[in-house]
């Protein structure tokens, strides 16, 4: 079955800090596409970052960036210079393969982080 | 505006009524998934959907029903409530193109006494 593992149930990081958050994968797939979203207290799904594993570069959004472990199955999200409206929950997400669509997204258990000013 | 409706945004029910919470999407995307949060337990998978008249159950499928007779609409059935499926609930929709992610709904928050 395919899991997604988010490690980290809170963290917490100080305003203008740099911040990791960890996300493991399982997989039998070579070509596939990985999220992380940002739930802030609105409860509003917003879309952080994604990442193309055929892709050898790490995917980078002004203040975002992932690294990506393929081989490791490893996919974090580094969030630089820490600001207050950061503070959420953030989940991994990783494609349903049905028939060999990947359209349906499964996701991790999150991680909520805090921002300390 | 496009986007993802779901309606109601809050619901109480008794235990053993039945209800449907209603999603529709207008971006002609193929995928829908229903979800539930619950604390620590993350957005799990209840049914999700890759095209008209196609199915599937996800990780928590039981005491849920779904059909998807048109691209638009893929409504969620509560067959008898349950005080176990008190949760907010998500619908969500992606497009061919669904590697550049899913457009979520603003949720419906439901409680069952």
């Amino acid at each position: 079955a395919q899991t997604v593992t988010q490690s980290q149930p809170e963290m917490s990081v100080q305003e203008a800090e740099t911040v990791t958050l960890s996300c493991t994968y399982d997989t039998s797939e070579s070509d596939y596409y990985l999220f992380w979203y940002k739930q802030p207290p609105s409860r509003q799904m917003i879309l952080v970052i994604r990442q193309e594993a055929y892709k050898q570069q790490n995917a980078t959004e002004n203040r975002f960036s992932v690294n990506f472990q393929k081989a490791a199955k490893s996919f974090s999200l580094k969030i630089s210079d820490s600001q207050l409206g950061d503070a959420a929950m953030y989940f991994c997400a990783y494609p349903l393969n049905y028939g060999g669509s990947q359209g349906n997204l499964i996701f991790g258990k999150g991680t909520k982080l805090s921002v300390k000013p | 505006n496009a986007g993802v409706t779901q309606t109601p945004k809050f619901q109480v029910l008794k235990t053993g009524q039945s209800m449907t919470l209603q999603c529709a999407q207008d971006m002609n995307h193929e995928y829908m998934s229903w979800y539930r949060q619950d604390p620590g337990m993350g957005l799990r998978l209840i049914h999700y959907s890759v095209g008209a008249g196609i199915t599937d159950q996800g990780e928590v499928p039981n005491g849920y029903n779904v059909s998807r007779s048109t691209t638009e609409d893929f409504p969620l059935r509560l067959l008898s409530a349950a005080p176990s499926q008190t949760s907010v609930y998500f619908c969500a929709s992606g497009g061919t193109g669904a590697h550049y992610g899913y457009t979520f709904g603003s949720g419906t928050r439901l409680t069952v006494v």
